[in-house]
């Protein structure tokens, strides 16, 4: 099945912006879609399609998608942006069709 | 505002079953997919499986052989069954809904519910 490559975890000071990047084969041939998850909470989609926001996230958060690896990107970072972060693909040959990255915990410092 | 709260026994022994339901509220069970994950403890994400309103399923494979996921449009609502479970099983269980585009994304989901399998 396919397979998605997410970092432990990425540190970033306040007001910066902060990169995550999912890897996968050819993953831009793909639309990637983001997850944020809060300690206890379940996770809140917050980019589909690689770079669409649903309705009520905001603007800071912004996603892109090319080649080998997808990458969500959050400027202007705040403390309550501290968070798991996954990125999750539908494989459609697949028989294993909704396939997520390991997760990313974003550090604010 | 569509709402999924998930509901079933917090401890199971194993070799058991693990039976979970989750009821919608806000939106109608039919014309979407619906979709079983689960997060052991410190872990990622691991999709379970889906199934249609129509009754249609899709399994992990990892866990196919021991899954079964069923649906009640009637009460809007939607039943997973884990059967054989060990310690391996322990993790939050989550329902959501799955937005049927042409690349389906989670868009709903409920709180989750801890499930651990202990004796």
């Amino acid at each position: 099945s396919y397979v998605l490559t997410q970092p432990p975890s990425v540190s970033v000071a306040p007001g910066q912006t902060a990169r995550i990047p999912c890897g996968g084969n050819n993953i831009g041939s793909k639309s990637v879609h983001w997850y944020q998850q809060k300690p206890g909470q379940a996770p809140v989609l917050v980019v589909y399609d690689d770079s669409d926001r649903p309705s009520g996230i905001p603007e800071r958060f912004s996603g892109s998608n090319s080649e080998n690896t997808a990458t969500l990107t959050i400027s202007r970072v705040e403390a309550g942006d501290e968070a798991d972060y996954s990125c999750q693909v539908w494989d459609s040959i697949s028989d294993h069709p909704v396939v997520f990255g390991g997760g990313t915990k974003l550090t604010v410092l | 505002q569509v709402q999924l709260q998930e509901s079933g026994p917090g401890l199971v022994k194993p070799s058991e079953t693990l039976s979970l339901t989750c009821t919608v509220s806000g939106a109608s069970i039919k014309n979407y997919y619906w979709s079983w994950i689960r997060q052991p403890p410190g872990r990622g994400l691991e999709w379970i499986g889906y199934i249609y309103y129509s009754g249609s399923t899709n399994y992990n494979p990892s866990l196919k052989s021991r899954v079964t996921i069923s649906i009640d449009t009637s009460k809007n609502q939607f039943s997973l069954k884990l059967n054989s479970v060990t310690p391996a099983d322990t993790a939050v269980y989550y329902c959501a809904r799955v937005m049927p585009t042409r690349n389906p994304r989670l868009d709903y989901w409920g709180q989750g519910t801890l499930v651990t399998v202990s004796s």
